[in-house]
């Protein structure tokens, strides 16, 4: 079985400071990770993934990713705030499946971390 | 050149009632997926589809909901007998292969509200 824990319900940042959206997961292979990003009524757009290679993954907007294997993390980071990051930011796994296992197909997700950057 | 489009974006039926969701994957895509999202939760997978195959239903309820996605035409859910406590946002997300390593695409959703 695979999850996803997202243990901040809300991150607050001052406007040009550094964010951090922390994810941890689990699964019983190796995962995908990926980060998407919900504004109000919309649906999820993707940010960036993570599925071999360089541990930090470089995505849109500006932001960053850092793949921890001992820790089993991959908290989204952004060098500098802006208002407009505010939206609701939601983490997800696969698990690294062959083809044919159902259980490679389903994005598992994270509750959601909720970001207001205020000006 | 068109994402996913879901229909209808807000849909509010009575108990009882059905309610018919739709979903027109990317172009070019074959593989359909629908999630369902309660306030201020994340998203948790219902099914998964190919054309005109189910290949994983392991989030969706044996009763009352059913999926499809036919050869022409968009992919469907259906939820028969609706209950208040299918009120919720349902999103449908779409790729092109189903490996895992490639993102998903997701829709607008639809606002299912049982009144």
């Amino acid at each position: 079985a695979q999850s996803v824990a997202q243990p901040e319900d809300q991150v607050n940042v001052a406007e040009g400071n550094p964010l951090t959206v922390k994810c941890t997961y689990s699964v019983s292979g190796n995962p995908y990770l990926f980060w998407y990003v919900q504004y109000p009524n919309r649906g999820l757009q993707f940010l960036l993934k993570y599925i071999t290679g360089d541990n930090l993954v470089k995505g849109s907007y500006g932001f960053e990713a850092e793949f921890n294997k001992s820790q089993t993390s991959f908290h989204l980071k952004k060098p500098s705030a802006l208002v407009s990051d505010s939206a609701l930011y939601f983490c997800a796994v696969r698990d690294n499946a062959p083809m044919g296992n159902n259980a490679g197909n389903m994005l598992t997700f994270g509750g959601g971390t909720r970001l207001m950057v205020k000006p | 050149n068109a994402g996913v489009m879901q229909n209808p974006r807000h849909l509010v039926r009575r108990r009882g009632q059905e309610a018919r969701l739709r979903c027109s994957p990317m172009k070019g895509h074959s593989h359909v997926y629908w999630y369902r999202q309660l306030p201020e939760e994340g998203l948790k997978f219902m099914v998964y589809l190919q054309k005109e195959n189910i290949i994983d239903e392991s989030g969706m309820p044996k009763e009352r909901f059913s999926a499809e996605f036919p050869k022409e035409g968009p992919s469907i859910l259906r939820i028969q007998q609706v209950v208040r406590g299918d009120s919720a946002a349902y999103f449908c997300a779409s790729s092109p292969y189903g490996q895992g390593n490639q993102p998903q695409h997701f829709g607008d959703g639809t606002r299912l509200s049982i009144l």
